[in-house]
């Protein structure tokens, strides 16, 4: 099955620096990439997502790139604020799969200090 | 704007109980999924459903079984809680070839 890693676990950086999380994953067929944040005590919320046709999206303050030739897909946060400090989970879909299920990262604890 | 709810936030059960867990969303997705979230394991798929009275299997679904008897409501099942079951339970939903997942806010279970 696929099989998602993601690094590192936990990430600290001061607040207005870049942050990068970079996962890898072992399926070459995975067509879809999502990436969800968890804020303490909150449920997982999607952010921004990618599809294997795409090699980067932007939205605002996040971009994601993705590698195929590498399987590995990266999510880039800059000017980094507080608010930014939750858990993020990268995941993929296998593209055998037409109901949506996605294999998750294990996440990265991301603490912004001001 | 999708809402999917869990029957409770917080349950403690005994060792050897039988404990439900409810879902429900309210946006006629079809696709509705079981996770348990454990640090430093992720979230992982114990069982989902693709419409009605179908299910299939995740990567964990060993001491846990579940129901989907309408559209909307989706149950998990562990037909006799053991010590190991104590995690985090996601429930989440999503709309036939959109992927996007909505996650409900989750039943911490704690079996003694």
């Amino acid at each position: 099955g696929e099989n998602v890693e993601q690094h590192p676990s936990t990430l600290s950086v001061q607040e207005g620096d870049s942050a990068v999380i970079k996962c890898t994953y072992s399926d070459s067929a995975s067509n879809y990439f999502p990436w969800y944040k968890q804020e303490l005590g909150k449920r997982p919320q999607l952010i921004i997502d990618i599809r294997s046709n795409v090699g980067e999206k932007k939205d605002q303050r996040i971009a994601v790139t993705l590698n195929k030739t590498a399987k590995h897909f990266s999510l880039h946060i800059t000017e980094t604020q507080p608010e930014d400090s939750a858990v993020y989970f990268c995941a993929a879909k296998k593209g055998s799969d037409s109901w949506g299920k996605l294999q998750f990262g294990a996440g990265t604890q991301v603490v912004v200090t001001p | 704007d999708v809402k999917v709810t869990q029957s409770s936030r917080y349950l403690v059960k005994r060792t050897g109980e039988k404990v439900f867990l409810e879902c429900v969303q309210d946006m006629d997705h079809e696709n509705m999924f079981w996770y348990r979230q454990d640090p430093g394991l992720g979230l992982r798929l114990i069982y989902f459903s693709y419409d009605v009275k179908m299910k299939e299997k995740g990567d964990i679904p060993e001491g846990y079984s579940v129901s989907r008897e309408k559209k909307e409501r989706f149950s998990l099942i562990l037909e006799s809680a053991s010590t190991n079951q104590t995690s985090m339970y996601l429930c989440a939903s999503s709309s036939q070839g959109l992927y996007e997942q909505y996650f409900g806010p989750g039943t911490r279970l704690t079996v003694t």
